[in-house]
């Protein structure tokens, strides 16, 4: 089945640093989704990508739908404690009635 | 407009029992998901259903089972439970072609 290769796997940085983050794969999608996990919840929706090239902004997150339709970047500038948590990439099938998600990146930030 | 609710937040069940949860989607989502997250296999679709009819199914045993009610109230069971039942089950609802919301979870430990 499809699978999404997400890196980094965790990452500890320091409050105001910049974060990258990304997700490949080897099937072409048509959407691509961002989530954010915080400790004890369920997984919120950042930014959904749907056209490939598409640069898409929420706040200081900033997210890129590959060209060529097999990856996805996820960028936080200026980080804040309060990103802390896990990060995942997700691709809708079965017309959007599945997802599929990487295997998250968990960010810790050093304040 | 109250979110995803899932009950019961924790469970704690012996192996061999059998478990039912339960998900009252966002009021007027039809559509209802269920994932598994572990730390060895991450978030993993269970299953998903619109207008009490399951639509797909993830790679899970029989053991999983799931139905939805004419209200999209949507409960989940495990029969014969096992030690590496344990996780976090998710549910997510949406309408249409929005994305999915998810709840905060049930923790399920088996021991």
């Amino acid at each position: 089945g499809q699978q999404l290769n997400q890196s980094p796997q965790s990452m500890f940085i320091q409050e105001g640093e910049d974060v990258s983050m990304n997700c490949t794969s080897s099937s072409i999608f048509n959407t691509w989704l961002w989530y954010k996990q915080d400790p004890g919840e369920g997984p919120v929706l950042l930014i959904a990508l749907y056209k490939a090239g598409e640069l898409t902004s929420n706040g200081r997150l900033t997210a890129q739908f590959g060209i060529t339709r097999k990856d996805s970047f996820l960028n936080i500038s200026a980080s804040i404690p309060s990103d802390v948590g896990i990060y995942f990439c997700a691709v809708p099938l079965e017309y959007g009635n599945k997802l599929v998600f990487g295997a998250g990146t968990i960010l810790r930030v050093k304040s | 407009k109250a979110g995803v609710t899932q009950t019961p937040r924790y469970l704690i069940k012996t192996r061999g029992q059998q478990v039912t949860l339960s998900c009252s989607p966002i009021s007027g989502h039809r559509s209802v998901s269920w994932y598994q997250q572990t730390p060895g296999q991450g978030l993993q679709f269970l299953f998903e259903y619109f207008s009490e009819t399951q639509r797909n199914k993830g790679n899970f045993p029989g053991r999983f089972s799931g139905r939805q009610f004419s209200n999209s109230r949507s409960e989940m069971n495990v029969s014969t439970l096992e030690l590496g039942d344990s996780a976090l089950y998710l549910c997510a609802s949406r309408q249409g072609e929005e994305g999915y919301t998810f709840g905060s979870g049930t923790r399920l430990t088996v021991v």
